[in-house]
């Protein structure tokens, strides 16, 4: 059974670092991988998508890396600003019809 | 407008109630969840419908009921609340090609 862990559960970092935010999983044979974003009492929202050909996808700060082979992915976000602050959440498909796995989040407060 | 609303943002019921959670999209989905969010355990699949004829459970489907009236109405049942279904509850939609998930803003749910 396919599990999502993300470590650690929360993460402050002063204003203007870089940061990286981890997630693994458990069994290598993905479809594809995503993160959220999710504000406080919010929906949550795709940042970025990896199918399971690729090994990095980038959107303006952030560049997600995946390693199927060591089941890992990293969100590095760069330049943190205090509007970065949010949960962060890694997203795991293990086949095209499965349902998506969860990871229970990094949740980031960038200090001023 | 926002593409999935979820109708209400919050509710406060009593133990024993009838309530419904209602979630609407202009995205033209045809595949709708239903998931709910609590503190430490992180997102989890309550139900989920690939098309108007199709309804499936998911992890924690015991308490709750689910109808697609249309395409783009998927709704959420509980027949008779009670305190552990406290929670934040989620309507997402995706396309056929499974690419992303698009959330609603969420119902805050409070059983009492």
């Amino acid at each position: 059974k396919q599990e999502v862990t993300q470590i650690p559960a929360a993460l402050s970092v002063p204003e203007g670092e870089n940061l990286v935010l981890n997630c693994s999983f458990t069994d290598s044979a993905i479809y594809n991988l995503q993160w959220f974003r999710q504000d406080p009492g919010k929906g949550l929202t795709s940042l970025l998508l990896i199918q399971s050909s690729q090994r990095e996808q980038t959107s303006g700060r952030l560049n997600a890396s995946l390693d199927k082979s060591s089941g890992r992915s990293t969100l590095y976000i760069a330049a943190s600003q205090p509007g970065d602050s949010a949960t962060y959440l890694c997203a795991v498909r293990p086949g095209r019809d499965d349902k998506i796995i969860f990871g229970k989040g990094t949740r980031l407060h960038i200090l001023p | 407008d926002a593409d999935v609303t979820q109708t209400p943002r919050n509710r406060i019921t009593k133990t024993g109630k009838r309530i419904m959670l209602e979630c609407s999209q202009t995205k033209g989905h045809d595949r709708m969840y239903w998931y709910r969010q609590d503190p430490g355990l992180g997102l989890r699949l309550i139900y989920y419908s690939f098309d108007v004829k199709d309804i499936n459970k998911g992890e924690i489907s015991d308490g709750y009921s689910v109808s697609r009236q249309a395409q783009a109405k998927f709704s959420l049942s509980l027949e008779s609340a009670i305190p552990n279904q406290t929670a934040l509850y989620f309507c997402a939609t995706s396309d056929f090609s499974f690419e992303t998930q698009y959330f609603g803003p969420g119902t805050r749910l409070l059983v009492l």
